[in-house]
C-alpha cells in the first residue's frame, strides 16, 4: 500500500529566514505525482507546489521549491525567504498515475509551520 | 469562478439525526472524492468517484454513503451520526483524464455531533 509520512508534526522559522519541510513516501509504482498543498487557518486547501515522478527536474514556484529524490522515495519542501503568510499546516501528497488516469490522493498528516516575527 | 462549493461551512447536530453535506463542482469534473480531516490523522478518504454512477470506498467509509446522480453534485450523506463523526470535511474534484490534473478543494465542513 502506498503511504505518505512527514516526520515533523511541527516546525518554526524566524520570518526572512529558510525552512525545509520533509517527506517520504513509499510506493511499488514507477509513474506518480507529488504535490505540497499548504492550509492556512482559514482551511481553505492550496496547491502549493507538484512535481511528476518521471521528471528529474525539482520543481520550483516562486520561493517555493522542492527536492525529488526518487530513488530515496523523498520529497521535502523548502521555502525561502518566509513570510508570515507561511505560516500554516502543509500537507504532503502522493497520486498514483496509471494509464493517463490518476489514483487517488494519499496525504501525510502535516507539518505545522510557525513562522516567527 | 471555477469552484468546488461546499455546504454548509458549520453544522452541529445530534447523534442519530440523519444529515446530508453537500458538494457541486462547476469544472465538469470526473472524479469527485470525499475526506475528513481529524488532529494529528491528516486527510483521510471516506468514498471517491470516477464518473456518474460510479462510486467506491476509500480508507474510512464506515457510517457514510454517497450518491452520484449527476456529474457536478456528489453528496455526503450520514444516515446516523455519532459523536466520533465530528470532524472536518472536505469534499475534492479533479479531471482524470488530464495528465497531472490536481485536486480542486471545496472551503470544508465543520461537523459536531452532541
Amino acid at each position: 500500500a502506498q503511504t505518505v509520512t512527514q516526520s515533523q508534526p511541527e516546525m518554526s522559522v524566524q520570518e526572512a529566514e529558510t525552512v525545509t519541510l520533509s517527506c517520504t513516501y513509499d510506493t511499488s509504482e514507477s509513474d506518480y505525482y507529488l504535490f505540497w498543498y499548504k492550509q492556512p487557518p482559514s482551511r481553505q486547501m492550496i496547491l502549493v507546489i507538484r512535481q511528476e515522478a518521471y521528471k528529474q527536474q525539482n520543481a520550483t514556484e516562486n520561493r517555493f521549491s522542492v527536492n525529488f529524490q526518487k530513488a530515496a522515495k523523498s520529497f521535502s519542501l523548502k521555502i525561502s525567504d518566509s513570510q508570515l503568510g507561511d505560516a500554516a499546516m502543509y500537507f504532503c501528497a502522493y497520486r498514483w498515475n496509471y494509464g493517463g488516469s490518476q489514483g487517488n490522493l494519499i496525504f501525510g498528516k502535516g507539518t505545522k509551520l510557525s513562522v516567527k516575527p | 469562478e471555477a469552484q468546488v462549493t461546499q455546504n454548509p461551512r458549520y453544522l452541529i447536530t445530534v447523534t442519530g439525526k440523519k444529515l446530508t453535506v453537500t458538494c457541486s463542482q462547476n469544472m465538469n469534473h470526473e472524479y469527485m472524492s470525499w475526506y475528513r480531516q481529524d488532529p494529528g490523522l491528516g486527510l483521510r478518504q471516506i468514498y471517491y468517484s470516477m464518473n456518474v454512477e460510479v462510486t467506491d470506498k476509500g480508507d474510512v467509509p464506515e457510517g457514510y454513503k454517497v450518491s452520484r446522480k449527476e456529474k457536478r453534485n456528489f453528496p455526503l450523506i450520514l444516515e446516523s451520526p455519532s459523536p466520533n463523526q465530528t470532524s472536518l470535511y472536505f469534499c475534492a474534484s479533479s479531471l482524470i483524464g488530464s495528465y497531472n490534473s490536481p485536486l480542486h478543494f471545496g472551503n470544508g465542513t465543520r461537523l459536531t455531533v452532541t
